[in-house]
Formats: C-alpha cells, structure tokens, sequence
C-alpha cells in the first residue's frame, strides 16, 4: 500500500523559507510518477503547487514559480517543498501527492504550516 | 478566482440525486484533457472519487458517476446519503499554465 506523510515545521515566520518534506513507502520515488505538491489555505479550495518526475522534470504553478523549489532525494525516497518570501497568504494545509496519469491517486494526511 | 468553475453549495435530501458541475475552457476540458473529481471529507485529506471523467477507483460506489462534454463535466451522485456530505473538487490539467489545475469546489449538504 502506498503512504506519503508530510514533514516539516509548523510555523515559519514571515519573509522566510518554508520547506516540507514528503516521505514515501510502499512505492520507489524513482518509478514512473510525478510526485505533487497541493495546498489548501483554511477554508478555502485546493491549490496545485508544484510536481516533479525523475529529479530532473518539474512544473509548477506559474504564480508560485518564482518561490518555489521542488526536489527528490532519491536515497531516502522522499521529496521536499521550498517555498521561499513567505507572507500570511501561504498559511494553509500543504498535502503531498502522487500522480498516476493525468489524476492524484495517493495523497498525504497533509501538513498545517503557518506563517506569523 | 479559479480555472475551474464549481458551484459553492449543493444539498439535497436522503435518498435524492444531486449533480455538481465543472466548467472550464478551450485550454483545460475543452481541449480534451481528462476530469477527476475528489471527495474531501470534513478533517481528511482528498480521495480520489472519479479519474478520466467517468471511471470509479476501486472502492467507489456505483452511486457517484461522471461524464465530460465540450468543456463542461458534472458528477452525479444517487441515492444520497449522509456520509456523502463532503466537499467536492474537479481537476484537469491546463495547456497555457502547462499544470494542474483545480475547481473551486463545492460542499455537498445532506438535509
């Protein structure tokens, strides 16, 4: 069964780096997925952040691009978030994803970051 | 503002047959690019509900149904129950954002 878990600090203050990290088991981060970043600011809808493939292919959404990093560790088959110049804004529930195909098939429990 | 248009709320009564729709444009579903809707439950985490506009996930009843036409998709849920009140999201992917991109969503009420 696959399982992605978030980590990471659950404050950050303002102007700072955010950087989650997501764990997988049950599954080789070096198979052929894209491994997803979404978030959810409290009680609002889903945000797409950011999906990458293999280490070298990434896309992101075009209004974070200019913050946001995502890589792959591959020896510890996790992947991890930065989302740099943090404002209240980015206050929400960042959930990690795997996509199969065009659609999220396995997703983390999610992880409340708050910025303040 | 999202790229996918939702409505905010839907409700209806045990038993009854509530339908959400997604509307996008001719860069997202009007360009053919496949609909999956997610279900969220209050506290959780998304679930897969529906992938490729109208397949269920092993799991899901048969009461949830999709289908896609032009650039509209809707989900149809039957026989409501109370566990179905939830809030519903549709994504597809977008060619001039080259990424994913979410609806709105919309919370389903069970009265």
């Amino acid at each position: 069964q696959v399982q992605l878990r978030e980590s990471g600090p659950g404050l950050v203050r303002p102007s700072g780096t955010l950087s989650l990290t997501c764990a997988v088991s049950g599954d080789s981060i070096s198979n052929s997925y894209w491994w997803n970043w979404v978030r959810q600011p409290p009680g609002k809808g889903l945000e797409w952040i950011a999906e990458i493939y293999h280490s070298e292919n990434t896309n992101y959404n075009p209004s974070l691009k200019s913050r946001v990093t995502i890589s792959v560790d591959k020896s510890k088959n996790q992947f991890s978030l930065k989302l740099r110049s943090v404002t209240a804004a980015d206050t929400a529930v960042y959930y990690c994803a795997r996509r199969s195909s065009s659609w999220l098939d396995y997703w983390g429990q999610g992880a409340l970051v708050s910025v303040s | 503002q999202s790229v996918l248009t939702q409505p905010p709320s839907v409700s209806g009564a045990p038993g009854q047959r509530v339908t959400i729709s997604c509307t996008g444009s001719s860069s997202n579903i009007g360009a053919d690019y496949d609909l999956h809707w997610y279900q969220q439950l209050p506290g959780t985490a998304p679930k897969l509900l529906i992938y490729n506009n109208y397949n269920r996930p092993s799991g899901v009843p048969d009461r949830f149904s999709g289908s896609k036409s032009g650039a509209s998709a809707s989900l149809t849920i039957t026989g409501l129950q109370a566990e179905d009140e939830a809030d519903y999201y549709c994504q597809s992917y977008d060619s001039s954002l080259n990424g994913r991109v979410f609806g709105g969503g919309t919370k389903l009420t069970v009265l």
